[in-house]
């Protein structure tokens, strides 16, 4: 039982640097989710997709850029590293907008640091 | 726009005492609640869910939540807190049509002898 898969698990990155945070799920959950996750201001959402070919701007999403490349897989893209990104990320997936299976499913998380 | 607010950032009890730890959403339509609890250097863990079906949810653990429309409320319960309750504690909430999570800040738990 695999569920959500992040890769990588930590990360350093030098400023401007770029570089893909992999999310995969083997639920066929509809919906995906990234989140950062900062000391003192819970989880805020980056980007989410309701379902395969769509993408929706969550409350952080300048600085990054994402895709969702089929039902499994939604990545994060982080085309030019800043310090203000260091942050634990987090994907999530779920069955969102059916009744019954709602809850939302996450990865380990992602560590990153920008030196 | 819908919105999750936790009062308290940080919650202390005794170990055996109640714990109480509050939830408040705003959006003109009841949404799908829950309560999600994280554990150091882990992801989220699902306590319990609201989805209509019940106002008062019982969860993992022994927890438990009761939805109030006429507050706008999903506090989260526990009758006598364990040592191993303490960690943080997540409010969220899901429009289903928008499929958008939104979490609260969340409240850090901690169980004192």
């Amino acid at each position: 039982n695999a569920g959500v898969t992040q890769t990588p698990k930590f990360q350093v990155l030098k400023t401007g640097q770029s570089m893909t945070l992999q999310c995969a799920q083997d639920m066929n959950h509809n919906s995906m989710y990234w989140y950062r996750q900062d000391p003192g201001m819970g989880l805020r959402l980056i980007y989410y997709s309701a379902s395969e070919g769509t993408t929706d701007k969550g409350e952080v999403p300048n600085g990054y850029n994402v895709s969702r490349l089929n039902k499994r897989e939604f990545s994060l893209r982080l085309e030019s590293a800043a310090p203000s990104q260091t942050s634990v990320y987090f994907c999530a997936s779920s069955e969102a907008g059916r009744t019954g299976r709602t809850e939302a499913f996450f990865g380990q998380g992602t560590r990153l640091t920008v030196v | 726009a819908q919105s999750v607010t936790q009062l308290g950032s940080h919650v202390s009890v005794s170990e055996g005492a109640l714990v109480l730890l509050r939830c408040n959403y705003s959006s003109s339509v009841p949404p799908y609640l829950f309560w999600y609890v994280q554990y150091p250097n882990q992801g989220l863990q699902l306590l319990l869910k609201y989805t209509s079906a019940a106002t008062l949810v019982k969860g993992i653990n022994g927890f438990e939540a009761e939805f109030k429309k006429s507050e706008t409320s999903f506090h989260l319960t526990k009758p006598s807190a364990h040592m191993s309750d303490a960690a943080e504690y997540f409010c969220a909430a899901l429009t289903g049509t928008a499929s958008k999570l939104t979490f609260g800040t969340g409240t850090r738990l901690q169980v004192t002898l």
